[in-house]
């Protein structure tokens, strides 16, 4: 499709367990970023990439969080040890470069997680 | 003192009305300037840039005052399509977005 694909779109796991969140940004486009959106809360920074590199990762709440990107694509947020605080929509989102900054962020439409 | 700050409302008003919202942002080197609109339970959409000398894009007008740093949206002669929820964005240095929580707007017939 044209258009960032996040995947799975729902997610129930159980407390303790990992889960994967997918993301497959639009073709050419070399930022791609994950927000974290609690319900009735607003969208938290998580982490960008610029191509494979991830020159911010301030946003990852703890050291169970990890992001990573290859072939400046498709990137992966993995939860460990998953926590009910987790339960959340992320969101992915790509833009088609940095500079200028256009401000304009292309985002799918998330994945929701929820820990039992 | 949250980077980006937004009355998270709701704001009621009748169609035809004019209605306008503030953003305070707290970093004063802030370089960019956005309004994004989400929908309810839909992902984010980029609404309107915002510029030094201030914009226009038909019935919404954005506004920035570096001094007071805060940034400003105008909606007039609102549609009930209006309704969703306003998010002030801000760049603090290269490629960082920080979004705000948000002003809820709903347009009653």
């Amino acid at each position: 499709g044209a258009g960032v694909s996040q995947s799975p779109s729902n997610k129930v796991t159980e407390k303790g367990k990992d889960v994967e969140l997918r993301c497959d940004p639009i073709s050419g486009h070399t930022a791609l970023y994950w927000y974290r959106q609690r319900l009735g809360q607003g969208l938290e920074f998580l982490i960008y990439f610029q191509g494979n590199s991830a020159p911010d990762k301030s946003g990852l709440p703890s050291d169970r969080f990890s992001a990573e990107r290859t072939g400046e694509s498709v990137s992966t947020l993995t939860i460990q040890r998953t926590q009910q605080e987790d339960s959340a929509v992320y969101l992915c989102a790509s833009s088609r470069n940095s500079q200028p900054l256009s401000g304009e962020l292309f985002f799918g439409e998330g994945s929701r997680l929820t820990v039992l | 003192r949250k980077e980006v700050e937004q009355d998270p409302g709701p704001f009621n008003v009748p169609e035809g009305a004019t209605v306008a919202f503030n953003c305070t942002y707290s970093n004063s080197a802030s370089q960019s300037f956005f309004w994004y609109r989400q929908d309810c339970r839909k992902e984010p959409k980029l609404l309107m840039s915002v510029y030094s000398s201030g914009n226009e894009d038909g019935r919404f007008t954005a506004q920035l005052n570096r001094a007071s740093q805060y940034i400003s949206l105008l909606i007039r002669d609102s549609k009930l399509s209006d309704s969703a929820t306003y998010l002030c964005v801000v760049n603090l240095y290269t490629d960082k977005l920080i979004f705000g929580t948000g002003t809820r707007l709903q347009v009653f017939p």
